[in-house]
């Protein structure tokens, strides 16, 4: 079955500093990742997402992931964050039969 | 096009009552998947619908959890009894058949 680690379950950035979340999934084959954003309260938002081709992948809000077959990851970059990306950030992965496997998540705090 | 709806928006329950979920997918999709997310994890699939046949339910606690899909639209969750370990958000989640979906706000429960 596959599977996906987030490793840092809480992580605190200054407004304007760069951020990058990490993803490791395991999986046979090529994947379909995902990053999707939890704002308190709310539903997943997709941010962006992975087929095939470019291993850099542009989004929503700024947000790019780049997908490494070498490293099995598909971490989430901005370069400058601010205040209204403080979220729960969640990376998935397709599983056969267009199921998500979800990781952990991990929660972003930005300080002003 | 109108989001995935989903009521109520949170439920507060005492254990051994019942308690039951609404979902409205976008119109047209066939897939509807209801997903629950505990605390400080990723959501985790519990019922997968085409239409109105059940593709997964392999992680559906059937002794207390049911669901179902009439007519093949929206859908209905149900927990009786429910239980403390119950508490946590239900996302309902609809998709065309592409890759990927999109998920509701949610309905948070409450056990107490």
């Amino acid at each position: 079955a596959q599977s996906v680690t987030q490793p840092d379950i809480h992580i605190t950035v200054s407004e304007g500093a760069s951020l990058e979340l990490r993803c490791n999934y395991s999986y046979g084959a090529t994947p379909y990742l995902f990053w999707y954003v939890q704002s308190p309260g709310q539903g997943l938002q997709l941010l962006l997402k992975y087929f095939s081709g470019d291993t850099l992948v542009q989004g929503i809000k700024g947000f790019e992931a780049e997908f490494k077959r070498s490293q099995s990851s598909f971490n989430l970059r901005k370069p400058s964050v601010h205040w209204s990306d403080a979220a729960e950030y969640f990376c998935a992965v397709h599983e056969y039969g267009n199921k998500l496997v979800f990781g952990a998540g991990t929660i972003l705090r930005v300080k002003s | 096009e109108a989001g995935v709806a989903q009521s109520p928006r949170y439920k507060i329950i005492e254990k051994r009552q019942s308690v039951a979920f609404w979902c409205n997918p976008i119109s047209g999709h066939a897939t509807l998947y209801w997903y629950q997310q505990i605390l400080g994890q990723g959501p985790k699939l519990l019922i997968q619908f085409q239409n109105n046949g059940v593709v997964d339910d392999s992680q559906l606690p059937k002794d207390r959890f049911s669901a179902e899909r009439l007519k093949g639209v929206d859908s209905t969750l149900k927990i009786q009894p429910a239980k403390l370990e119950d508490s946590a958000v239900y996302l309902c989640a609809s998709s065309s058949g592409t890759v990927g979906y999109t998920f509701g706000s949610g309905t948070r429960l409450t056990v107490v």
